[in-house]
């Protein structure tokens, strides 16, 4: 089945701990994307990449890490400098087109608890 | 900078009832994207529909259909023959042409009474 994966679906962290972040998709999209989301609220962009060996910081990227060193893998890892990790992690892809038009898809998420 | 509102923080409709969720954006571009995303009790974000500001027809999906007024900035989504499976979180969400970011509003909580 093509699609974008996400492990795990629940991590638990203890403060003063990195965690990484599992985003997997076999659609053969250029781009990918991290968001955050918490509760009550809609998401916010962390981090995005548009191609290999490139990333760029979106709105709320402080205390987070990205790479992409494969095109189908984004891994996130949230640092111990991320002062309240605890949230609902999304990855993203998308096929970038011409004039900008390309839409995002979904993986079904990380639920991130720091104890 | 581009924000997006969502006014109803939760509506509720009869099965079989339509229902029109409103949503209001900021911008001062010409070039952008408008889209409507379902987030149902599993939380995975699903594409219900999308709207290209330069197009003049509103976009149709089935039963999902959208309100675009560019002047008014306004993207309202109207989801017809409410089905118990339609509750969910839908949030409206915008996006620049030149930009890779898109920006969501805060969601609005769609209840389907039986």
């Amino acid at each position: 089945d093509g699609g974008i994966t996400q492990s795990p679906k629940y991590l638990f962290r203890k403060e003063g701990q990195n965690v990484t972040l599992s985003c997997e998709q076999n659609l053969n999209h250029d781009a990918m994307y991290w968001y955050r989301q918490d509760p009550g609220q809609g998401l916010r962009l962390i981090y995005y990449s548009q191609i290999v060996n490139d990333f760029q910081k979106g709105d709320i990227a402080e205390g987070y890490s990205v790479s992409r060193e494969k095109k189908e893998s984004f891994p996130l890892t949230v640092t111990s400098a991320q002062k309240n990790p605890t949230a609902f992690y999304l990855c993203a892809s998308s096929i970038l087109e011409a004039g900008g038009s390309d839409t995002q898809y979904f993986g079904p998420g990380t639920r991130l608890t720091v104890l | 900078a581009q924000t997006v509102t969502q006014s109803q923080p939760e509506m509720s409709v009869q099965e079989a009832e339509t229902v029109t969720l409103s949503c209001t954006y900021d911008t001062s571009e010409s070039d952008y994207y408008l889209f409507w995303y379902k987030q149902p009790p599993s939380r995975q974000m699903i594409l219900v529909i999308r709207q290209e500001a330069y197009k003049q027809q509103n976009a149709t999906e089935n039963r999902f259909s959208v309100n675009f007024q560019k002047a008014a900035k306004s993207f309202s989504l109207k989801i017809s023959d409410s089905q118990l499976g339609d509750a969910a979180m839908y949030f409206c969400a915008y996006r620049s042409g030149g930009a890779q970011k898109l920006v969501f509003g805060q969601g609005t909580r769609l209840t389907i009474n039986p």
